[in-house]
C-alpha cells in the first residue's frame, strides 16, 4: 500500500494567516491526490482532486500543488469556519489511502 | 444534488456480520462508482472498498475476504456487509459517491462491535 504522510499532525492559526499543510507519498502517484476538510462529527468534504482542481463551491482561498511524491494544500488567509481537520488521499494505487490527518487548531 | 443516507444496526456483536445499506436520493445510482468508508472513533479513514452500479466491485485487500459490496439499482441503494466483526471494525461507515474521489458522502453512521 501506499502510504500517505501529513506533516505537521497539528497545527495552531490565528484568522487572517495563510497556512501550509504538506503530504508525502511513498512512491509516486502523479497527481492522483485530493485534499478533504472535516470538522468535528461531520463527513469528509472534499475541497481539492488532481492534486490542485478546486471542488464546485469551495472557497477560492484553498489551492494545492504538487505532484509525484509531495504535495501541499495553502489556505491563503484562515476564516474562522477553516478550523477543522484535514487528509490527503491517494488514488493512484488500490488499495485508496489516506494521510493521519492533520489538525488545525485557533491560536 | 445527490444526498447520501447509511442505515443500519448500530451495534453488532463479535463474530457477526455487519450490515449497513446506503440510500442515495436526488440522483440516479446509475453511471458512478459508490464506495464505503469508515473511520474508527478518534482515528483517521479507512477506504472499504466500491461498486460501480454495473455491479463491478472491489475492496481493500487489508480485509480479506470478509466483505461485500452489492448494488440494487431497483431501489436507488447499495449495501455492505462484513463478517466475522471484532472490536477493531468498530467505526464511523461512511457511504459515498465515486470511486477514486469522493465528491458526496453520508452523514456516517457508528457501529459499535460488542458483546
Amino acid at each position: 500500500d501506499i502510504q500517505m504522510t501529513q506533516s505537521p499532525s497539528s497545527l495552531s492559526a490565528s484568522v487572517g494567516d495563510r497556512v501550509t499543510i504538506t503530504c508525502r507519498a511513498s512512491q509516486g502517484i502523479r497527481n492522483d491526490l485530493g485534499w478533504y476538510q472535516q470538522k468535528p462529527g461531520k463527513a469528509p468534504r472534499r475541497l481539492i482532486y488532481a492534486a490542485s482542481s478546486l471542488q464546485g463551491g469551495v472557497p477560492s482561498r484553498f489551492s494545492g500543488s504538487g505532484s509525484g511524491t509531495e504535495f501541499t494544500l495553502t489556505i491563503s488567509s484562515l476564516q474562522p469556519e477553516d478550523f477543522a481537520t484535514y487528509y490527503c488521499q491517494q488514488y493512484n494505487n488500490y488499495p485508496i489511502t489516506f494521510g493521519q490527518g492533520t489538525r488545525l487548531e485557533i491560536e | 444534488q445527490v444526498q447520501l443516507q447509511e442505515s443500519g444496526p448500530g451495534l453488532v456483536r463479535p463474530s457477526e456480520t455487519l450490515s449497513l445499506i446506503c440510500t442515495v436520493s436526488g440522483g440516479s445510482i446509475n453511471n458512478y462508482h459508490w464506495s464505503w468508508i469508515r473511520q474508527p472513533p478518534g482515528k483517521g479513514l479507512e477506504s472499504i472498498g466500491y461498486i460501480y452500479y454495473s455491479g463491478d466491485t472491489r475492496s481493500n485487500p487489508s480485509l480479506k475476504s470478509r466483505v461485500t459490496i452489492s448494488v440494487d439499482t431497483s431501489k436507488n441503494q447499495f449495501s455492505l456487509k462484513l463478517t466475522s466483526v471484532t472490536a477493531a471494525d468498530t467505526a464511523v461507515y461512511y457511504c459515498a459517491r465515486g470511486r477514486d474521489g469522493y465528491d458526496s458522502w453520508g452523514p456516517g453512521t457508528l457501529v459499535t462491535v460488542s458483546s
